[in-house]
């Protein structure tokens, strides 16, 4: 069945970087896009961008852009989110989640990943 | 930019229905949502795609107490025969012109 699975937890210092990972499998990578989404302790849902498993183009929550890059390693069918200058309003559990429909622009989501806690502090 | 807005809670007792509400702004009361289920400690889970005419597509394994309906603005997620596992967070999103949206959540408690 399609499934997503995401690295592990982290524990960073303000101002590093955190890099995480989702793997796919179960269906076709390339096809879809894949959005990440994060939640802080206690808060709902934020949506953070977007990539196409296609042809990589990307788009970004205003909110996050120049801090935020999203990438994807078609060769192990792996996405990856990689969020910079970190302070503590950055700690958050941070999900992976795949489009329904193939070849569009961001959409709606099934499956989710099992999320990944990141956690900033000094 | 669309917004969605939920009320924080409901609560419904063991065996009861529940309806919730997810509002789409103005100029945006066409749009499809997608409704997901957040249990306590646990990630979302995709539960319907619900579309502006009430038709509804469920995800796999998604129990048959789980429908959806729409009126105007209004996109509708009702439970019914609740069990105590429906204790959770539930959420609506959107997309469209290239961003996601969600609304803010609304706590459900199976009283």
């Amino acid at each position: 069945q399609v499934q997503l699975v995401q690295s592990g937890s982290e524990v960073k210092k303000p101002g590093a970087s955190v890099k995480v990972s989702c793997k796919a499998s179960g269906h076709s990578f390339s096809s879809y896009g894949v959005s990440w989404v994060r939640q802080a302790p206690g808060q709902g849902l934020e949506w953070m961008g977007w990539i196409s498993g296609y042809n990589g183009d990307t788009k970004y929550a205003q909110k996050l852009q120049g801090r935020v890059t999203m990438t994807t390693d078609p060769s192990t069918t792996t996405a990856y989110m990689e969020l910079r200058s970190l302070t503590s309003d950055d700690t958050a559990v941070y999900y992976c989640a795949r489009d329904v429909l193939e070849y569009q622009p961001p959409n709606w989501f099934d499956p989710w990943g099992q999320g990944t806690l990141v956690i900033v502090s000094s | 930019q669309v917004v969605l807005t939920q009320s924080p809670s409901a609560s419904a007792s063991l065996g009861a229905s529940v309806k919730l509400t997810c509002t789409l702004s103005s100029g945006h009361t066409s749009y499809a949502v997608a409704w997901h289920q957040q249990q306590p400690e646990k990630g979302p889970r995709f539960l319907m795609k619900l579309n502006s005419d009430g038709s509804h597509t469920k995800g796999d394994g998604i129990p048959d107490r789980f429908s959806g309906s729409s009126s105007g603005a209004e996109r509708y997620l009702t439970i019914s025969s609740l069990q105590s596992e429906d204790e959770a967070d539930y959420y609506c999103q959107t997309w469209g012109s290239g961003i996601v949206v969600f609304g803010g959540g609304t706590k459900l408690t199976v009283l």
